[in-house]
This record gives structure tokens, sequence and C-alpha cells, in this order.
């Protein structure tokens, strides 16, 4: 069965500076779609990044980025240059391809704060 | 384009009342769904469709029921609130193929927050 899991509950980081947020995923279907979004204060669900099982590089949107190791089935963000905007929750997500149910199963989530 | 639209974006219940979220998107989507995020469980699937007329369980579906008559509409109904139903609940849709490369990126609408007495 598909799990996501993100083992930070809360991050830090010094504004200006790079942030990991991890997470690790378990999937047997050798086709799916790995999903991270934002989630300030507000509340709305913001889609950030995207990286399909099969991409050679990986992805990168502004000054988000996706570190795919498929081995280790681990897709961390990486956040380079923290604004204080940046502080939200962030979810890791994925989608198996196969089967075609579109299905998408969320991580817990890690709440980053970013200091000034 | 709206988007995905829910309604109400707050209700009170009391135990053992009835209701139903409406959700409505306008961007053709096939694949619709609804979470349900409570504090340090993330977003937990309820129930999601993958086209009119089909449904299917997530991971709590307990307690609720949806249809899909339409495309464009996904209601979610809780027949006998509880308050282990205080929650905040989102729908969200997108394409059910992968067309192009983050063709399939989920659209969440605002978010209704419901509280059960």
């Amino acid at each position: 069965a598909q799990k996501i899991t993100q083992t930070q509950p809360g991050m830090f980081v010094q504004e200006k500076e790079a942030v990991t947020l991890d997470c690790t995923y378990d999937t047997s279907d050798p086709s799916y779609g790995l999903f991270w979004y934002k989630q300030p204060s507000s509340g709305e669900m913001i889609f950030l990044i995207y990286q399909g099982s099969y991409d050679q590089q990986n992805a990168t949107e502004g000054r988000y980025s996706l570190n795919f190791q498929k081995a280790r089935k681990s897709a961390n963000l990486v956040i380079s240059a923290s604004q204080l905007g940046d502080s939200a929750m962030y979810f890791c997500a994925m989608r198996e391809h196969s089967g075609n149910t579109g299905k998408l199963i969320f991580g817990q989530g890690t709440t980053l704060q970013v200091k000034p | 384009n709206a988007g995905v639209t829910q309604t109400p974006k707050f209700q009170v219940l009391k135990t053992g009342q009835s209701m139903t979220l409406q959700c409505a998107q306008d961007m053709n989507h096939e694949y619709m769904s609804w979470y349900r995020q409570d504090p340090g469980m993330g977003l937990r699937l309820i129930h999601y469709s993958v086209g009119a007329g089909i449904t299917d369980q997530g991971e709590v579906p307990n307690g609720y029921n949806v249809s899909r008559s339409t495309t464009e509409d996904f209601p979610l109904r809780l027949l006998s609130a509880a308050p282990s139903q205080t929650s905040v609940y989102f729908c969200a849709s997108s394409y059910k193929r992968v067309i192009r490369a983050g063709a399939n990126v989920l659209t969440f609408g605002a978010g209704s927050r419901l509280t059960v007495l």
C-alpha cells in the first residue's frame, strides 16, 4: 500500500538560508508522481512542485527544488534563500499512476518557521 | 475560472444533525476527492471519484456518504454528525491521467471548517 512519511513535525530556518524538508514514500507501483503543497496560516493549499517517477532530472520551480532519490524512496523539498513568507505547513503527497484511480495520499506535514 | 468551489466555509452542528458539504468544479476534471485535515494527522482521504457515477472509499470513509451524478459536483454528506467529525474539510479535483508532466496536479477548494457540538 502506498504511504508517505514526513518525520519532521516542525523546522526552523534563518531568513535567507536554505532548508530541506524530508519526505519518504513507499509504493510498489513503478509509475507514480510526487507533489509538494504549501499551506499558509490562511488555510489554502498551494501547489509547489511535481516530480514524476520516470523523470530523469530533479524538478525545480524558482526557489523550490525536489531532491528525488528513487532508490532510497525519498523526495525532499529544498527551499533556497528562505523568506518570511515561506513560514507555513508543507505537505508531501504521492499518486500512483497504475490503476488510474487518481488517489493522492498525503504525509502528516512539516511546519516551517522562518526567523528574521 | 472559478476552480473548485466549496460551501459553506463554516458550519456548526449539533450531534446527530445531518448536513451536506457542497463541492463544484468547472475544469472538467474526472477525479474529485474529499479530505479532512486534523492537527498532527495531515490530510486524510475520505472518499474519491474517478468520474460521474463512480465513487470509492478512501482512508477514513465511516460516517460520510458521497455521490457523483455529474462531472462537476461531488457533495459530501454527514448523515448523523459526531464530535469526532469536527475538522477542516477540503474538496479537490484533477485530471485523472497524466496527460503531460504535472497535468494531474490536484486543485483544492478553500476548505470548510465544521464544528460538531
